[in-house]
């Protein structure tokens, strides 16, 4: 089945050390999303990839950057993690940014624990 | 500017009763609306789109919605909650020239057996 896949499920770091997140898709979509979720609260959006092209939230700390070396793959890398970086982190694709076709699918995200 | 107000934060429901999760939205134009569910330590699955076609939508495991523009609402109905329904319910609108989603603060939805 096509899907987005996140990894690992579950990430502890220590404050201050670096941490990347990965997530893959095999819907082939051009449009692929990072959102931050804490505790009983919304997902937020980070960023986005729409091909190559990065595009950051006006809000995103510094601290958050993200790379895309091909269509199936992103990463989310955190370069000092802080306890407040503690957090579900989702991945999601869609086929396209602005149109009736981006309807966004979620993976299972990733969370992140700072000691 | 838009934004969706869910105006329960918190439905409680006997197993084989109806479900209402009630959402409201503000647009200047017609909007795409969303009900993604979201289960404990899960992503976010989506339960049901409205993108301008029929108003009453129909969705997965038995889950519809109604797009009342008059009322500027978009509520989730189930006729008969089951235990696996428990989970958090979001609803979403996104503007037809835009990338963004915006969220609703989410609704719990606790199903008693």
């Amino acid at each position: 089945d096509a899907m987005v896949i996140q990894n690992p499920r579950y990430q502890v770091t220590q404050f201050g050390k670096p941490v990347t997140l990965s997530c893959s898709q095999t819907l082939n979509h051009n449009v692929m999303y990072w959102y931050q979720q804490k505790s009983s609260q919304a997902p937020k959006l980070l960023f986005h990839y729409y091909d190559k092209d990065f595009n950051n939230e006006a809000d995103t700390p510094d601290n958050f950057q993200s790379r895309r070396p091909n269509t199936s793959f992103c990463f989310l890398d955190i370069r000092s993690p802080g306890l407040g970086d503690a957090a579900m982190y989702l991945c999601a694709t869609s086929r396209a940014r602005v149109s009736s076709y981006n309807e966004q699918f979620f993976g299972p995200g990733t969370r992140l624990t700072v000691l | 500017a838009q934004s969706v107000t869910q105006l329960d934060s918190h439905v409680s429901v006997s197993e084989g009763t109806p479900v209402l999760l009630r959402c409201n939205y503000s647009s200047s134009y017609s909007p795409s609306l969303f009900w993604y569910v979201q289960h404990p330590n899960k992503g976010l699955q989506l339960l049901l789109k409205y993108t301008s076609a029929a108003t009453l939508v129909k969705g997965i495991n038995g889950f519809e919605a109604e797009f009342k523009k008059s009322e500027t609402s978009f509520h989730l109905t189930k006729p008969s909650a089951h235990m696996s329904d428990a989970a958090e319910y979001f609803c979403v609108v996104r503007m037809d020239s835009s990338y963004k989603l915006i969220f609703g603060s989410g609704t719990r939805l606790l199903v008693r057996p």
